[in-house]
């Protein structure tokens, strides 16, 4: 059963820096795309970055480029996003999510960790 | 960016209705819109792929039609635990965009 775990969430103050994990399970890991996306609590869903399988390409939406950073570790089962320079518009649940065969398409989410930006 | 926009933003209806939820592109998207449920406290769940494929393990009361900018979810007699916000999510490009969502609660 594919699983994913997201940890690292927390409350930081604005330009305040944090690293979240998901942690990858019942798969083989190193053959898929990884996504993060974000949801401000009571409001829609916002795609933020995503990653290729051997961690070689990489894109953001506008909004974080230049202050998040995707990554992956292959040998851990583990994708990261060190979060720079954090807005109070950063605040959402975000999510880890699996691309079903680089189509973009999410077909596994994490359950969500909670990041606040707040002074 | 593309936008989509989906309509009605809120529903209710009936058990055993027919619920249909239609879902806007601002340019041609082809066929690559995704439909998800998501409830209360829970993480989205991918019900429809490329506009019309039924993800594995969802109930076949869900379909999708549509190419081009415009695309429905149909879900034929609605059953209690379909309530929650559904999104539709376009990956015809980078940046893939999300619908605001359409929330459907049950009589």
């Amino acid at each position: 059963e594919v699983e994913l775990v997201e940890s690292g969430g927390g409350l930081v103050q604005p330009g305040g820096s944090l690293r979240l994990s998901c942690a990858a399970s019942g798969f083989t890991f190193s053959r898929y795309w990884m996504h993060w996306v974000r949801q401000v609590p009571g409001k829609g869903l916002v795609w933020v970055s995503r990653i290729n399988d051997d961690g070689s390409s990489t894109r953001y939406a506008d909004s974080v480029k230049g202050r998040f950073s995707i990554s992956r570790d292959n040998a851990k089962n583990t994708v990261y996003m060190e979060m720079n320079r954090l807005r109070v518009e950063d605040t959402a649940v975000y999510y880890c999510v699996r691309d079903m065969d680089t189509s973009l398409v999410g077909d596994s989410w994490g359950q969500g960790t909670l990041v606040t930006v707040s002074s | 960016d593309i936008q989509m926009t989906q309509s009605p933003s809120s529903l209710s209806a009936s058990v055993g209705d027919r619920v249909d939820i239609t879902c806007r592109a601002s340019q041609s998207i082809s066929r690559s819109l995704n439909w998800y449920q998501q409830k209360p406290g829970k993480a989205p769940k991918l019900l429809i792929y490329a506009a019309s494929s039924l993800q594995s393990g969802v109930p076949s009361r869900f379909s999708g039609s549509g190419s081009g900018t415009e695309f429905t979810l149909t879900i034929t007699s609605l059953q209690p635990e379909d309530f929650g916000i559904y999104y539709c999510q376009h990956t015809y490009m980078t940046p893939s965009t999300f619908g605001q969502g359409t929330k459907l609660e049950i009589k």
